[in-house]
């Protein structure tokens, strides 16, 4: 199973600033990886796949990059309702897995 | 628009069955693969199942497989997933979601619908 570690657990920022969220794979999973938003009482949502692709109607704040085992997800001025929990995934191989998530929060 | 909207959630005991079921609208079922994805209060998210736009190949996570069964009626635009010997840390909302094309992610998703395992 591709453990996929997330980090940092927490993030704290202002709104305006950047933020960079980053998720390693304990193998490759060539660009097989995705990024959701979650906020609280809702439903995931997509943001990226193909670890660099934004889903469609996502701002163009959001961006990732990497591949293989390294991904980062960068969000370049926060707006206030970007402050959510964020989760990659990996489709790269079976079981499909989950990152834990990291938090932003409003510092 | 496309809508995934859950249903068939609630209470059961620990041992005890339930099936959900996830109504879909607003694009071509069967184009599409679908999966569930669960989540523990509190918890992240963890993938369930998923299964092909033909309902040929279907796809588990060991901690559920022989239990689970994930199913589609691409008739009536419906997803199941048949859940067995239920155990009380599978407490959790469950999602439907549809997937992209070859599987790169899952692009649109339900409400969720709670399952609590108790006696």
């Amino acid at each position: 199973e591709i453990v996929l570690t997330q980090s940092p657990a927490t993030l704290s920022l202002s709104p305006g600033e950047r933020a960079t969220l980053s998720c390693r794979a304990s193998q490759s999973v060539s660009n097989y990886l995705a990024w959701y938003q979650q906020k609280p009482g809702q439903a995931p949502r997509l943001l990226i796949y193909a670890a660099s692709t934004r889903a469609t109607g996502i701002p163009a704040r959001f961006s990732g990059s990497g591949s293989g085992t390294d991904f980062t997800l960068t969000i370049s001025s926060l707006e206030p309702e970007d402050f959510a929990v964020y989760y990659c995934q990996q489709r790269s191989d079976w079981p499909i897995t989950f990152g834990q998530g990291t938090r932003l929060e409003i510092k | 628009e496309v809508q995934l909207v859950e249903s068939g959630g609630g209470l059961v005991q620990p041992g005890g069955s339930l099936r959900l079921s996830c109504a879909a609208s607003g694009f071509s079922f069967t184009s599409y693969a679908m999966s569930w994805v669960r989540q523990a209060p509190g918890k992240g998210l963890e993938w369930v199942s998923t299964i092909s736009g033909s309902g040929d190949n279907t796809y588990y996570p060991d901690s559920v497989k022989g239990r689970f069964t994930i199913s589609r009626d691409n008739s009536k635009n419906t997803l199941y997933l048949q859940m067995n010997s239920l155990r009380a840390e599978e407490t959790a909302v469950y999602f439907c979601a549809k997937d992209l094309p070859s599987s790169w992610a899952s692009d649109y998703w339900g409400q969720g619908t709670l399952v609590t395992v108790s006696s």
